[in-house]
């Protein structure tokens, strides 16, 4: 399958400041991406969903100001969790897929950790 | 809005038994339905993909899609204490985001 690089795998930071996670795609050019969030022990939710020089679209209950996404080129999205706080510590992860792609990809997901 | 729901387990199965794991969809014309496997803080890893009714197999996997019934499951023959893991069922159509069902939480006693 296609490979979806994500970096970094862990993060630790202070509460108040900002975390940049980068998405890749290795070998392929990602038309769309989607951002998922996964607290423990729950399932894989869907933050947002961002195309290729587009704005993202948020789901409900996400804040866009707060989890700001670039998706500037085919092979790479950005999430940056800005003024991050205890309760944003989670696992992140990216998912990739190309024009007319019949599956999607995971980059390997990052742990974020705001103390 | 699309739902994919599973029985959140957790299932105990003994080593070498059969694993049987089961979602239902509510989208009647969803046309793509994954089965990942997720180990505790890793990301999800894809096992199995099914496009068409009936059964597809792959090793010790077997997918099994019954769109009348909105209804996709997943058998894990010969159970090893490795396939210990959550098990995510989920639903994709074209660039719209994978929709997941919560999980099964399947756990092969030795």
């Amino acid at each position: 399958g296609a490979v979806v690089s994500q970096h970094p795998s862990w993060v630790i930071c202070k509460s108040g400041t900002s975390v940049k996670i980068e998405c890749r795609s290795l070998d392929f050019q990602a038309t769309t991406m989607f951002w998922y969030r996964q607290f423990p022990k729950q399932s894989l939710m869907l933050m947002a969903t961002s195309n290729e020089g587009s704005k993202a679209t948020y789901e409900q209950g996400v804040e866009k100001d707060k989890f700001l996404i670039n998706h500037a080129s085919l092979t790479l999205s950005t999430l940056t969790v800005t003024s991050a706080h205890p309760e944003d510590s989670s696992f992140y992860i990216c998912s990739a897929a190309g024009q007319g792609a019949t599956e999607a990809f995971f980059g390997q997901g990052t742990r974020l950790t705001v103390v | 809005q699309k739902e994919v729901e599973q029985n959140s387990g957790p299932l105990s199965v003994p080593e070498g038994a059969i694993a049987s794991l089961n979602c239902t969809y509510s989208d009647r014309g969803s046309q793509s339905f994954f089965w990942y496997r997720q180990y505790s803080g890793k990301s999800p890893e894809l096992i199995m993909s099914i496009y068409s009714n009936g059964d597809k197999e792959d090793g010790r996997f077997t997918a099994q899609l019954n769109k009348a019934s909105q209804y996709v499951s997943l058998l894990i023959r010969d159970s090893q204490p490795s396939d210990s893991a959550t098990y995510l069922c989920a639903d994709y159509s074209g660039n719209t985001p994978l929709v997941f069902g919560k999980g099964t939480r399947l756990s092969v006693i030795a």
